[in-house]
């Protein structure tokens, strides 16, 4: 099971709005609603941002939304904050004998 | 409040076997509504599931690190475990518990992860 491919890099300037997408297959982001993003700032464990395609834990701000077309999910971060400038993750269910993939990650910076 | 907490040695020599535990506080392992499971990080690298157990104890691993993995369950402890046997340098990561809610298949809650260097 290969991960998910996510952009190496995107950067943008505060107040700004970027995308991070996250493409596999049918196998898994095409064929599930299980997609969920994370966030990693430096030394710290990952923080659940979005679950099941588009869905928001208690207490993440509404500026992180979520979206799906294909095997292809997408994250997005309006009115960009220097907190946000961090390493992205998307995951998602597969159905393959591995049953969870990672992308490849993401670093956000502000500009 | 869910918090998970991993502990164990940071230091383990080739060939020896890695042990990790998870002590779970504001929810049981031996729930029916989430998997408990095992994550790791290589420096600099992304995330890796090594595998999960469930209620009443069944498992499931990741197929690169079946034949080395044991993931078990102290109920009484509320805590769940990690070994990894036969290491080598390449399994020096962080290594991260976490939780699982089985209705969204996303991974909710994370310890803050512990560093183990194989090495000797």
């Amino acid at each position: 099971q290969s991960a998910l491919t996510q952009p190496a890099s995107v950067s943008g300037s505060p107040g700004q709005s970027i995308t991070i997408s996250c493409t596999g297959t049918s196998s898994d982001v095409g064929g599930y609603d299980y997609v969920s993003w994370y966030r990693q700032h430096p030394g710290k464990a990952p923080k659940l941002m979005i679950y099941e395609v588009r869905n928001r834990p208690s207490g993440v701000s509404n500026r992180f939304s979520g979206s799906k077309s294909g095997n292809t999910a997408s994250l997005t971060i309006s009115g960009l904050q220097a907190e946000d400038e961090a390493d992205y993750y998307c995951s998602s269910y597969t159905s393959s004998s591995t049953n969870y993939v990672f992308g490849t990650g993401t670093k956000v910076t502000v500009l | 409040q869910v918090q998970l907490q991993e502990s164990g040695p940071g230091l383990v020599e080739p060939s020896e076997t890695l042990s990790l535990t998870c002590a779970v506080s504001g929810g049981s392992v031996s729930s029916a509504s989430y998997y408990y499971t095992w994550i790791r990080q290589p420096p600099r690298k992304g995330l890796e599931w090594i595998g999960h157990i469930f209620f009443r104890g069944s498992t499931n691993y990741n197929p690169s690190l079946k034949s080395r993995v044991t993931i078990s369950a102290d109920t009484s402890k509320n805590q769940f475990s990690l070994r990894l046997s036969s290491v080598t340098a390449a399994d020096t990561a962080v290594y991260y518990c976490a939780r699982i809610p089985v209705a969204d298949l996303s991974f909710d809650y994370w310890g803050q992860g512990t560093l183990v260097t194989v090495s000797s």
